[in-house]
């Protein structure tokens, strides 16, 4: 069983409309959480890192959340633009594998329309 | 800065044909190294991952092979190509002992026709 759930599995938005992603792990014990962007075609860049003690963090128009009690964390696009359209994954790190592998979501397909 | 460079960015390669991908890193020194297979529409599926010079561990028994003859080369290879190794190949370097992600190349897209 995958250890990183991610919802929505695809979403379509209108131009300058607020959209929230989400991402719920059980891998333990936790390290930090990232996510990335991947454009269609292109290797996944990092947006957001948090660790146990941030509850968020924003990079422009991008904020995540996290809540580690619960082990969720969301990422909120707001006033998309059309370059939002892409896979964004997220990505924890933890578990019994200390030296640096991470569980990938499989990601939320987003795609900003006109 | 670091960079990660991976080539080529795209290939057709019929069935039963070898593969041999190439991805180097600079800026840095003993970097951890990993291959990456992203299938259309899923996630990515850690292929083999690498902590030094000709140290391999693999993940998933499949029709692949990785190689690191250098401390920042890993090439991912093959004898013989079959259909199902068509995909998008991610490689991937991360810092041993500090927990800060990954920094992903900018992908190969293999198709096996």
């Amino acid at each position: 069983k995958n250890q990183v759930e991610q919802s929505p599995q695809s979403l379509i938005i209108l131009e300058g409309k607020n959209c929230t992603l989400q991402c719920n792990y059980t891998v333990s014990p936790f390290s930090n959480l990232r996510w990335y962007k991947q454009d269609t075609g292109r290797g996944p860049v990092s947006l957001t890192i948090m660790t146990f003690s941030e509850n968020t963090k924003s990079n422009g128009r991008y904020t995540a959340t996290l809540d580690a009690d619960t082990k969720q964390s969301s990422l909120h696009i707001t006033a998309s633009q059309l370059s939002d359209s892409a896979s964004y994954i997220c990505v924890v790190s933890g578990g019994t594998d200390s030296w640096g592998k991470f569980q990938f979501g499989a990601g939320t397909q987003v795609v900003v329309t006109p | 800065s670091q960079t990660i460079h991976q080539w080529p960015a795209t290939l057709v390669q019929p069935v039963g044909s070898p593969l041999s991908l190439e991805c180097t890193v600079e800026g840095t020194s003993n970097p951890n190294l990993y291959w990456y297979r992203q299938a259309a529409g899923r996630g990515l599926q850690l292929l083999f991952y690498s902590v030094g010079i000709g140290q391999i561990s693999s993940e998933v028994p499949q029709n692949l092979s990785a190689s690191r003859p250098q401390d920042r080369q890993f090439i991912l290879s093959s004898k013989k190509l079959l259909l199902s190794d068509s995909g998008f190949y991610l490689c991937a370097w991360s810092v041993p002992g500090i927990d800060y992600g990954y920094t992903f190349g900018s992908g190969t897209r293999l198709t096996v026709v």
